[in-house]
């Protein structure tokens, strides 16, 4: 199956400071990905999707200006959280679609973000 | 009410027994449906796609209804290694393709 790929796996980091973070697809390339979040004991939430060379779409209640999205090609998109505080510190999980399977969604491994 | 709602469980079952879960959802042009699992702290993984009048694959099968907007899995001969949190997923195209996540429902197969 597809692979995709997250980085760091985790990150525990000072409130105000900005966190990045990676998604790639290693053996496709993705047409669009998404990011989500989890915080325990509740569903992935869609914060946001991202086509590669455009804007990314934000769902409603996300903060684009605080959630920064790049997908500069189609095989990486990156979340940088700016000026990071305890309440932002959750599971950011990015997905990536090929575009040929059956709608299905590649599930990166995960980023546990730790805000102090 | 929640786009996809599932029975919020937690539910703990013997090994070997059957258990079912059920979701619901409220998009009614919602064009396929999963049921991925996700074990603790890892990512979702897809477990089975549902497509039509539902599928089987191995011990588990997977029923959809769309008349009742209404999905089930269902686990045969509950193994330890069952043990995760099933997540009932909807699948829209709309203008931006997504998947619509259940809040999941837990299950812990005891020896």
């Amino acid at each position: 199956g597809a692979v995709v790929s997250q980085h760091p796996s985790w990150v525990i980091c000072k409130s105000g400071t900005s966190v990045k973070i990676e998604c790639r697809s290693l053996d496709f390339q993705a047409t669009t990905m998404f990011w989500y979040r989890q915080f325990p004991k509740q569903s992935l939430m869609l914060m946001a999707t991202s086509n590669e060379g455009s804007k990314a779409t934000y769902e409603q209640g996300v903060e684009k200006d605080k959630f920064l999205i790049n997908h500069a090609s189609l095989t990486l998109s990156t979340l940088t959280v700016t000026s990071a505080h305890p309440e932002d510190s959750s599971f950011y999980i990015c997905s990536a679609m090929a575009g040929t399977k059956n709608n299905e969604q590649f599930f990166g491994p995960g980023t546990r973000l730790t805000v102090l | 009410r929640k786009e996809v709602e599932q029975d919020p469980g937690p539910f703990n079952v013997p090994e070997g027994a059957t258990v079912a879960f059920n979701c619901t959802y409220s998009n009614s042009a919602s064009q396929s449906f999963f049921w991925y699992r996700q074990d603790c702290r890892k990512e979702p993984k897809l477990l089975m796609s549902v497509y039509s009048s539902g599928n089987e694959d191995g011990r588990f099968t997977a029923q959809l209804n769309r008349a009742s907007q209404y999905i089930s899995l269902l686990i045969r001969d509950s193994k330890l290694s069952d043990s995760a949190t099933y997540l009932c997923v909807s699948y829209f195209s709309g203008s931006a393709r997504q998947l619509t996540f259940g809040s999941g429902t837990q299950l812990t197969v005891l020896p």
